[in-house]
């Protein structure tokens, strides 16, 4: 069975500035994908970012990245530039890889808040 | 395009009733995922269903059960309602079912169970 888990239960930055999400996971599967969700108060979960475990290159989307330590086993979020609307819970999630059957295993969430 | 719709948004049922709650999917999409979220933890797999087939189940009692339908919309039945059956129900719709899938989800149905 996989495992994530969000160490940091609430984080908050200022606004413009750089914050990191950290997570971690534990699985014996050597291929996965690793995802970020954002839920704001409207509750919809919005994907963020996607990293598949067989590729090395940290994937980057606008003003978010990760970095993806295998080995590690981390998975962490960075939000550079932060905005007003960045504010939201953020989960962490894995899948396994492959076609067939699939579920997301989220961690419990992380609540950022972003000051003016 | 209508992204994936839930119904109802609010529900308060008491212990021992039975609910129904429903999703449409986004037009093209024919996977469908519930997802059980309590308060203050992140969302938890109950099912999913593609082309009509159950292709996954999460550790949730029989009192769990879902169907989808010919045009892919779905329904969530949960009998005998419990206390901690108080959640908010996640429904997720994708195109295929691959691991990578990126997942369209809903705004979900807040169940309260008194």
């Amino acid at each position: 069975a996989q495992t994530v888990t969000q160490s940091q239960p609430e984080m908050s930055v200022q606004e413009a500035e750089t914050v990191t999400l950290s997570c971690t996971y534990d699985t014996s599967e050597s291929d996965y994908y690793l995802f970020w969700y954002k839920q704001p108060p409207s509750r919809q979960m919005i994907l963020v970012i996607r990293q598949e475990a067989y590729k090395q290159q940290n994937a980057t989307e606008n003003r978010f990245s990760v970095n993806f330590q295998k080995a590690a086993k981390s998975f962490s979020l960075k939000i550079s530039d932060s905005q007003l609307g960045d504010a939201a819970m953020y989960f962490c999630a894995f899948s396994r890889s492959g076609a067939g059957s699939y579920q997301l295993t989220f961690g419990k969430g992380t609540k950022l808040s972003v000051i003016p | 395009d209508a992204g994936v719709t839930q119904s109802p948004t609010h529900l308060i049922k008491t212990r021992g009733q039975h609910v129904t709650l429903r999703c449409s999917p986004i037009s093209g999409h024919k996977s469908v995922s519930w997802y059980q979220q309590v308060l203050g933890q992140g969302p938890q797999f109950i099912f999913q269903y593609y082309e009509k087939e159950e292709r996954g189940r999460g550790n949730f009692p029989d009192r769990f059960s879902a169907r989808q339908f010919p045009n892919y919309s779905s329904e969530l039945n949960v009998n005998a309602l419990l206390l901690g059956d108080s959640a908010l129900y996640l429904c997720a719709s994708s195109p295929a079912l691959r691991g990578s899938e990126k997942l369209f989800f809903g705004s979900g149905t807040q169940l309260s169970v008194l």
